[in-house]
């Protein structure tokens, strides 16, 4: 099916190690972005791509680093996970009006 | 910095109810209000949406009222099911050169037999 695949569903990770989230839609949207949902805070912008070739950070962008590694692809990296970013992670697209998102990658810092 | 703020945090609502839920935005340049569903364990979903030009947009049970003058826009769920408990989510953005969406808080519904 059309979409927006989110890789790995589940981690835990231990404080001070590095991981990356994968990304990828098939339905040629332009624009892709990565949120993070925190129980009373809603879904925060942590960076997005407009287009390909390039990222801009969002509301949340510390501890975290993109890459648009072409149209269809957008990965997130945490260099050094905190508990802090302890969270349920969410990748969109959209080709200009409502978002399409993944089911999301429960990401547990320990 | 909140610049969609939606009320209430939860709602509990009797089957065959009316399930309401608020938002209010403070940026004039936001022309495009989606409205979100999530179910447990799943992404959100676009649900409905409306544009500033229109006060009201129907689609099957679910309805958005608009009120550009107050900032203000709604979501309105008429004869509530146990299939529609979730966690909806407003939300506003201009959709003129790139898209960033800004969203509510979400409101957890939950609709009792």
């Amino acid at each position: 099916n059309a979409g927006v695949t989110q890789t790995p569903k589940f981690q835990v990770l231990k404080t001070g190690q590095s991981m990356t989230l994968q990304c990828a839609q098939d339905m040629n949207h332009n624009s892709m972005y990565w949120y993070r949902q925190d129980p009373g805070m809603g879904l925060r912008l942590i960076y997005y791509s407009a287009s390909e070739g390039t990222t801009d950070k969002g509301e949340v962008p510390n501890g975290y680093n993109v890459s648009r590694l072409n149209k269809r692809e957008f990965s997130l990296r945490l260099e050094s996970a905190a508990p802090s970013q302890t969270s349920v992670y969410f990748c969109a697209s959209t080709i200009g009006s409502g978002y399409t998102f993944g089911s999301g990658t429960r990401l547990t810092v320990v | 910095q909140q610049q969609v703020k939606q009320s209430p945090q939860s709602l509990i609502v009797q089957k065959g109810g009316i399930s309401i839920i608020n938002c209010a935005y403070e940026n004039t340049a936001f022309d495009y209000f989606p409205w979100y569903q999530q179910f447990p364990g799943k992404g959100p979903a676009l649900l409905i949406a409306i544009r500033p030009d229109v006060s009201e947009k129907k689609e099957g049970r679910f309805t958005i009222s608009f009120n550009k003058s107050a900032k203000q826009f709604s979501l309105h769920i008429m004869d509530s099911q146990p299939g529609d408990s979730a966690t909806y989510f407003c939300a506003a953005s201009n959709t003129w050169g790139y898209q960033k969406v800004t969203f509510g808080t979400g409101t957890k519904l939950q609709v009792i037999p």
